[in-house]
């Protein structure tokens, strides 16, 4: 199993420039989540989905963050216009049932994304 | 001014000595209880979990201990590894609730060979 793909591994973009993180979720997975680490703030939850629907988004920072899942082994964060202070690194995670944070998560390697 | 990140607490054992990783949490309604275990360059990786009903929970070399008292868990490592080296941190749920875990900032555990 080739675990949670996450791309790219590295960003470097401008402010206002349009940010597209990209997830492949484990096979046969039903949940995945967005999570952005920083030194400041640690790992924060940002979105998590259930068989590619939505759950719950509270943990989006703003308007200028959005998440899709097209489909079950497909999920894209995009930020636009981006800051700098969107500056961390975004981990995508999979597990395999709905119950959400009582299933094991398994992390990707996530995308280390520098806004200049 | 110049910003600084916060510096994580860190812990240096000797090998094959015990770790013990401390975690606190403010939220009574906590019910579950991860601890991930977080290479350089890596995401994190789940090491060990426990519910609020119990108080201590073993897996292979490690054991979670949890002390809903004072809203305290640990994490220990028996027989530490220089493989062990790592960011450790604790995540805690309040499962009825939805899936807002709050995640600690994390303990990094630097091994001595």
């Amino acid at each position: 199993d080739a675990g949670v793909i996450q791309s790219p591994r590295h960003e470097v973009t401008e402010m206002g420039q349009e940010v597209t993180l990209r997830c492949k979720p484990i096979s046969g997975h039903n949940s995945l989540f967005w999570y952005r680490q920083t030194m400041m703030r640690g790992l924060e939850l940002l979105i998590y989905f259930n068989n590619n629907v939505p759950i719950d988004d509270s943990g989006m920072p703003e308007d200028r963050f959005s998440a899709k899942m097209p489909n079950a082994s497909f999920s894209t964060l995009k930020i636009q216009p981006s800051e700098p202070r969107d500056s961390a690194v975004y981990f995508c995670a999979s597990s395999p049932g709905t119950s959400g944070g009582t299933d094991t998560q398994y992390f990707g390697p996530g995308t280390r994304l520098t806004v200049l | 001014g110049e910003s600084v990140g916060l510096h994580l607490p860190t812990l240096s054992v000797q090998e094959g000595d015990n770790s013990i990783i401390n975690c606190a949490y403010s939220n009574s309604a906590s019910d579950y209880f991860i601890w991930y275990k977080q290479e350089s360059g890596k995401g994190p990786q789940f090491i060990i979990d426990i519910r609020s009903n119990m108080d201590k929970r073993q897996g292979q070399r490690v054991t979670v201990l949890l002390n809903k008292t004072v809203k305290h868990l640990s994490l220990q490592i028996a027989a530490t590894q220089p493989g062990d080296s790592a960011v450790y941190f604790c995540a805690a749920l309040v499962s009825n609730t939805g899936n807002q875990f709050y995640f600690g900032t994390g303990t990094s555990l630097t091994v001595i060979p």
